[in-house]
């Protein structure tokens, strides 16, 4: 059975602390990426890597950075939280050649105090 | 640039009924998949049904079923036997080039 596992649900966080989101999956996927989810935007693309470390800027990647030193976990780094990055955070990664079907982690709901 | 539109922010229905989600996109690519992605209340986000744009065949899965209209650029999800498991936020998606963009989403309430 397919798994993506994101380390934390619920974080709270304040203002200028370095935070850190995890995700793993096992399905030795090359491509994995990390949404923000936002009441009435839907998911926004901050970065996706398509290989051990190698990334690409998604829509809106200021603030955020990215690891990928592995080829089954990619983080997400605010380097300095602010509290418009509360937020849910979505990982996913890429499965199947041709259908690009993601799966999807649970969710890491960010509050930045 | 990729838009996904989804025009209906809520929608309810009664259990047992069929219902319809809209969605509309833009995109200047010939290739590419269309997707519908469910996310229920604290879960993670599980694939519905998808597309692929080079077919003219309407994708159906189970209960599922999508009405694409690639000339008009519109992608909907049709809901047959409304359960209540189907309560959830539902997603259009299209995906080309390594990345997917989402629309803002449809919460869906199917009443008992």
């Amino acid at each position: 059975d397919v798994k993506v596992t994101q380390s934390s649900r619920y974080l709270v966080k304040r203002t200028g602390e370095k935070v850190f989101l995890e995700c793993v999956q096992d399905m030795d996927h090359e491509n994995m990426f990390w949404y923000r989810q936002d009441p009435g935007l839907g998911l926004r693309l901050i970065y996706f890597s398509y290989d051990v470390k190698m990334k690409e800027k998604g829509d809106i990647p200021e603030g955020y950075s990215v690891s990928r030193e592995k080829k089954e976990r990619f983080s997400l780094i605010l380097e300095s939280a602010s509290t418009n990055q509360t937020s849910m955070y979505l990982c996913a990664s890429r499965g199947g050649v041709f259908t690009g079907e993601l799966f999807f982690g649970e969710g890491s709901r960010l509050t930045v105090l | 640039a990729q838009t996904v539109t989804q025009s209906q922010p809520e929608m309810s229905v009664q259990e047992a009924e069929t219902v319809t989600l809209s969605c509309t996109y833009d995109t200047s690519e010939n290739n590419y998949y269309l997707f519908w992605y469910k996310q229920p209340p604290s879960r993670q986000m599980i694939l519905v049904i998808r597309q692929e744009a080079y077919k003219q065949q309407n994708a159906t899965e189970n209960r599922f079923s999508v009405n694409f209209q690639k000339a008009a650029k519109s992608f909907s999800l049709k809901i047959s036997d409304s359960q209540l498991g189907d309560t959830a936020m539902y997603f259009c998606a299209i995906y080309n080039f390594n990345k997917f963009y989402f629309g803002s989403g449809t919460k869906l309430n199917v009443k008992p």
